[in-house]
């Protein structure tokens, strides 16, 4: 069975630094693109970023390039998301995503994390 | 970025009847080459993650049972539940994967008439 578990969420200042991780299990992680999602409170979902299966290419959103680092270490079946300079409106459910077995990124999300709270206030 | 759009934003359904969810793209996420639109579909129970119904438009998901069925292509998508069940209380999105930027929609709440 696929399982993937968040940690690292917490209650942040802004301008702070946190790091979420994901242990995966269930499967062989480094066959896998993986993903970042979240979810603001009472919101809609909203894409962060990817990850190829040997951490050589990534994508994240607009609104966290420069503050917000994904990778991975395939020799512990694990997912990071290194986020520094954070703000209010990064306070969000934060969850871990499969993206679908293949090569290619352009895959869908198959299996998702049950999610982590990271709160970003003063 | 692809927008995605859904409409309604929410919807009231009788149990046993149809319900019919849209989704639109700003641009369109079909692969012409290989006839697959880049679309899914997906179902977020109260204080659960998101679960994929759907995917390149019209394929169901493992286990997800056959009242979900998804159709459309380019930009214009639905989503269709064929008879409502109490346990489709939930938000659903739609996503495109064709750009390496993911999109979602807004969401479209499902509730029981």
């Amino acid at each position: 069975e696929v399982q993937l578990v968040e940690s690292g969420g917490d209650l942040v200042q802004p301008g702070g630094s946190l790091r979420l991780s994901c242990a995966a299990s269930g499967f062989t992680f480094s066959n896998y693109w993986m993903s970042w999602v979240r979810q603001a409170p009472g919101k809609g979902l909203e894409w962060v970023a990817n990850i190829k299966q040997d951490g050589s290419e990534t994508y994240s959103v607009h609104s966290v390039r420069g503050r917000f680092t994904i990778s991975r270490d395939n020799a512990k079946d694990s997912l990071y998301l290194q986020m520094n300079s954070l703000r209010v409106e990064d306070t969000a459910v934060y969850y871990c995503g499969r993206v679908s077995e293949g090569t290619s990124v352009y895959r869908w999300i198959d299996s998702w994390g049950q999610g982590i709270l990271v709160t970003v206030s003063s | 970025d692809i927008v995605m759009t859904q409409s309604p934003d929410s919807l009231a359904v009788s149990l046993g009847e149809r319900a019919t969810i849209n989704c639109k793209s700003s641009q369109s996420v079909l692969n012409s080459s290989i006839k697959k639109n880049y679309l899914a579909w997906l179902q977020q129970k109260p204080g659960q993650p998101p679960k994929v119904l759907i995917y390149w438009a019209s394929t169901r998901g493992s286990g997800v049972p056959d009242r979900f069925s998804g159709s459309g292509s380019g930009t214009d998508f639905t989503l269709t539940i064929s008879s409502l069940q109490a346990e489709d209380v939930a938000v659903y999105y739609c996503q495109q994967y064709f750009d390496t930027s993911y999109t979602f929609g807004q969401g479209t709440n499902l509730e029981i008439k």
